[in-house]
C-alpha cells in the first residue's frame, strides 16, 4: 500500500479560525513532510519530521503549527491565516531521513482563507 | 547545492505525437532523479524514479526517461501522447544534504490536442 491520505479535501476558513489539517501513512515510514503549493508552482517545502521529531522548520511563519503524534500521522494546524496562505498543503512520507528514497504524496488539502 | 531546470514551462503535441520533456540537473552526489505528474486539483503521483543501475527508466503510463550523466539530463519521453497525459510534469532531484529535501523543477505543463 504506497498510500497517503490527507482530510479534510477543501476547507475555507477565515482569518480568525483555527483549523487542522490531518495526514495519514501506513507504510511504515519515517519521514514525513508538508509541502506548500500556489497555483502554477512547484510544491515548496514547510516542515520535515523524522522519526516523530521536528527536522526541518524552513522558516515558515508561526500561524502553521506542525505536530507529529505518532509515526503514521501528521497534522499542520492554522491559526490567524492570511489570504495569501490559500493555497494547497501536500502531505508526504518517505523512507528514513537521508536515505534520498522516494517521496509518496497525498492529495493535498484545498486551502482558501477569507 | 542541487538544482532542476525544466526546459519549457509549456508543450502542446498533438494526439499520437511524441512527448518529450526536458530535464537538465546540477547536483554534487551521484543523484536521484524523479519525474511526478500532477492532474488539475489533485497531488503529486510518481511516475519513475532514476536511482542506480540502468539509465533507461520505465514508468508508469508509457512513460520512460533516461539519466545521461554526461549531459546532466533526464528526459521524460512517451512514444504516443494520449489525452488523459495532459497535466503538470514535475522533475526533481534528491539533495542529500544536511537533511532529506527533494528540489522540484518549476513544471512543465503538458499539452495534448486531439
Amino acid at each position: 500500500d504506497t498510500e497517503v491520505t490527507q482530510t479534510p479535501k477543501h476547507l475555507v476558513m477565515g482569518m480568525t479560525n483555527k483549523k487542522s489539517l490531518k495526514c495519514e501513512q501506513h507504510m511504515g515510514h519515517r519521514a514525513m513532510y508538508w509541502y506548500k503549493q500556489k497555483a502554477k508552482k512547484p510544491p515548496e517545502l514547510m516542515f520535515v519530521y523524522s522519526y516523530e521529531k521536528l527536522s526541518i522548520n524552513e522558516s515558515v511563519p508561526s500561524r502553521f503549527s506542525p505536530e507529529c503524534p505518532n509515526s503514521s500521522l501528521l497534522n499542520l494546524h492554522l491559526h490567524a491565516l492570511q489570504p495569501e496562505d490559500s493555497a494547497l498543503y501536500l502531505c508526504a512520507s518517505s523512507l528514513p531521513q537521508g536515505s534520498r528514497e522516494t517521496q509518496y504524496f497525498g492529495p493535498g488539502t484545498r486551502l482558501l482563507v477569507l | 547545492a542541487q538544482s532542476v531546470t525544466q526546459l519549457g514551462s509549456h508543450v502542446s503535441v498533438s494526439e499520437g505525437a511524441l512527448v518529450l520533456l526536458r530535464c537538465n540537473y546540477s547536483s554534487s552526489v551521484p543523484p536521484y532523479l524523479f519525474w511526478y505528474v500532477q492532474y488539475p486539483n489533485q497531488g503529486l503521483q510518481l511516475l519513475l524514479k532514476y536511482t542506480t543501475g540502468a539509465t533507461l527508466v520505465k514508468g508508469i503510463n508509457g512513460f520512460e526517461a533516461e539519466f545521461k550523466k554526461s549531459e546532466t539530463s533526464f528526459h521524460l519521453t512517451k512514444p504516443s501522447a494520449h489525452m488523459s497525459d495532459a497535466a503538470e510534469y514535475f522533475c526533481a532531484v534528491s539533495d542529500k544534504g544536511g537533511g532529506f529535501k527533494t528540489i522540484f523543477g518549476a513544471g512543465t505543463r503538458l499539452f495534448v490536442k486531439a
